[in-house]
């Protein structure tokens, strides 16, 4: 079974605070994701990565910003939070670089800022 | 790029009624259709998925339909219970990075 790991699943954090959500899988996946969910608006990709080191600007990447040091982790970056910020955070992986299938999520994490 | 729109955003039913979810997207190139599961604070998981070369596929109570042409393709739960009470995400992929729908809420009646 595929696992997908968020360290944390409740954050609050306070206006211009620097933020780190962590984002861990177990299945030797090439592509990973940052997605935002909101009510009425789905899921929206903030960023996404085919492979360490790389990343690419999904659809919202204002105010974030990734990195990805090691295959099995994907991080999402925060570096002035705002509150317009406050949102559940998933992160997914998939297989292969281009590979069109299923994706695995994390349980989210859910960030208020304050 | 790629633009996905999926309705209705909520859907009441009562239990043993059938349901029905249309999304529509943009990109002539899409291949792959995935339908995702949402129940209250978990995960979105697949509950099933089609490629161009396919019309229909059915999983139990379960079957989505993909027209090509017209460029939609719709999620059909039969027989509805009350364990089916989720948000349902149909998404859209030409390359490997799928595209969204906003969700539907699927409300199952007793």
């Amino acid at each position: 079974d595929v696992k997908v790991t968020q360290s944390s699943r409740y954050l609050v954090k306070r206006t211009g605070e620097k933020v780190f959500l962590e984002c861990v899988q177990d299945m030797d996946h090439e592509n990973m994701f940052w997605y935002r969910q909101d009510p009425g608006l789905g899921l929206r990709l903030i960023y996404f990565s085919y492979d360490v080191k790389m990343k690419e600007k999904g659809d919202i990447p204002e105010g974030y910003s990734v990195s990805r040091e090691k295959k099995e982790r994907f991080s999402l970056i925060l570096e002035s939070a705002s509150t317009n910020q406050t949102s559940m955070y998933l992160c997914a992986s998939s297989l292969g670089p281009q590979n069109t299938g299923e994706l695995f999520f994390g349980e989210g994490s859910r960030l208020t800022v304050l | 790029g790629e633009n996905v729109e999926q309705h209705p955003s909520t859907l009441s039913v009562q239990e043993g009624d059938s349901a029905v979810i249309k999304c529509t997207y943009s990109d002539s190139a899409s291949n792959y259709f995935p339908w995702y599961k949402q129940e209250l604070g978990k995960r979105p998981q697949l509950i099933i998925d089609i490629r161009s070369n396919v019309g229909e596929k059915k999983d139990q109570r379960i079957a989505v339909t993909l027209n090509k042409t017209a460029k939609h393709f719709s999620l059909h739960i039969t027989e509805t219970q009350p364990e089916d009470s989720a948000v349902y995400f149909c998404a859209s992929g030409g390359s490997y990075i799928p595209t969204f729908g906003r969700g539907t809420s699927l409300i199952v009646h007793p």
